[in-house]
């Protein structure tokens, strides 16, 4: 079983600074099977990004998704005060099904 | 856009039987997708339960195997999971979702199931 694991478990940022949030898996994985979700408190994980690097409908163009193998990144430009949230890293597997998430990073105001 | 309401009991007894409905609407559960249950317990992760095409084919996630089942009604353009022997490690937040291409596209709000006596 694949295991995501994401740094840092918090990250302390100002309004206006790039965040860079990483997840690495336990083994290498299709870059096609990776997505980010945010999630606001009291409400449901919304995606961002599949395939690694496609942005959802209606994402803003500041967030992004790079990466292959074993590390993988999600990347916020410039942070607008709606973007402080957890943010999970998720990967799915095919034979058989499953979805696997990581176990979060927290991004707060600094 | 599809949107997914979930509902059920908010409330059920250690060893019982806890049973949530997701209601599908602005889309038809009997398109080409799989539809998919989510957990979260309080201040936790995400962690996936399975999923269910409209033919009514399954996947569920190796660790609830044993207790889980999810089924379709697409005369109610829904779909509904049943988790048998619940304890309080299955308090959580059940969310359901729309799959997408190896991703889960759109959820709904999600609600909070307790199991205490």
């Amino acid at each position: 079983e694949i295991v995501l694991t994401q740094s840092p478990s918090t990250l302390s940022l100002s309004p206006g600074e790039r965040a860079t949030l990483s997840c690495r898996a336990s083994q290498n994985i299709a870059s096609t099977y990776m997505g980010w979700y945010q999630q606001k408190p009291g409400q449901a994980p919304r995606l961002l990004i599949y395939d690694a690097s496609i942005r959802a409908t209606g994402i803003p163009d500041r967030f992004s998704g790079t990466g292959s193998g074993t590390d993988f990144t999600l990347t916020i430009s410039r942070l607008e005060p709606e973007d402080f949230a957890v943010y999970y890293c998720q990967h799915y597997v095919n034979s058989p099904p499953m979805y696997t998430f990581g176990q979060g990073t927290k991004l707060e105001i600094k | 856009q599809v949107q997914l309401q979930e509902s059920g009991p908010g409330l059920v007894k250690p060893s019982g039987t806890l049973s949530l409905t997701c209601d599908v609407s602005a889309g038809s559960i009997s398109s080409n997708n799989w539809w998919s249950w989510v957990r979260q317990p309080p201040g936790k992760g995400l962690e996936w339960i399975g999923e269910i095409h409209y033919s009514g084919s399954t996947n569920y996630n190796s660790s609830l195997k044993s207790r889980v089942s999810i089924s379709v009604d697409q005369s109610k353009n829904q779909y509904s999971l049943t988790l048998r022997s619940v304890t309080a490690a299955d308090t959580a937040v059940y969310y359901c979702a729309k799959n997408g291409h190896s991703c889960l596209q759109y959820w709904g709000q999600g609600t909070l199931v307790t199991v205490s006596s």
